[in-house]
């Protein structure tokens, strides 16, 4: 079965700083990569997601980059702000298929 | 758009006895429910995947007597933890994918039940 693993665990920036998130996942199949961004005791909230027929996306100051051959997608939030401190998970699916998650990055941002 | 819900928000149960847990969709229909557990400072683990209609596959390691999933209709999936022990206490969270008119990779996050066992 699919297997995502993600990097760091733990993350600190100054704010201001770009903050960077990787995952690497197992099946080839796997053709939809969504990023959540979790904070304590709530549900994940999607923040941006990409699909495999896709390289790069970006919203703002997120963007998600894919790598099919390598079987990796990174997370990169510019310019981090206090409310972006959170637990981000990435996750890999295939079509209907339930959300493979990494084990998550805990990001602080710090003032 | 989108929503879902679940109820309770939060229980507390003595070892021993059942509590099920409501998931909705509010304002959509959804074909598949998905059970996640989120133990403390941990990712979320696939617990089952339902289908309206259908017996839930659960993954493996998970004990479907004891986690009893009902998906009765498009708008609503039940997770009964039954004989629930303190090692059970966890934060339980629904999704809502294969959503009727939408894309089907698209899933959407229940708010969670945190459940306590003492």
């Amino acid at each position: 079965g699919e297997n995502v693993e993600q990097h760091p665990s733990t993350l600190s920036v100054q704010e201001g700083d770009s903050a960077v998130i990787k995952c690497t996942y197992s099946d080839s199949a796997s053709n939809y990569f969504p990023w959540y961004k979790q904070e304590l005791g709530k549900r994940p909230q999607l923040i941006i997601d990409i699909r495999s027929n896709v390289g790069e996306k970006k919203d703002q100051r997120i963007a998600v980059t894919l790598n099919k051959t390598a079987k990796h997608f990174s997370l990169h939030i510019t310019e981090t702000q206090p409310e972006d401190s959170a637990v981000y998970f990435c996750a890999a699916s295939i079509g209907l298929g339930n959300f493979v998650f990494g084990p998550g990055t805990r990001l602080s941002v710090l003032p | 758009g989108a929503v879902v819900s679940q109820h309770p928000s939060w229980v507390i149960c003595k070892s021993g006895t059942s509590v099920k847990i409501e998931c909705r969709s509010l304002d959509f229909q959804a074909t598949t429910m998905f059970w996640y557990r989120q133990f403390p400072k941990q990712s979320l683990m696939l617990m089952a995947t339902s289908n309206e209609g259908s017996k839930a596959t659960y993954e493996q390691g998970v004990e479907k007597d004891k986690f009893l999933i009902n998906h009765a209709s498009l708008t609503l999936s039940t997770l009964t933890v039954t004989s629930a022990h303190p090692e059970d206490s966890s934060f339980y969270i629904c999704s809502a994918g294969g959503v009727v008119g939408a894309p089907t990779y698209e899933q959407y996050f229940g708010p969670g039940t945190r459940l306590t066992v003492t």
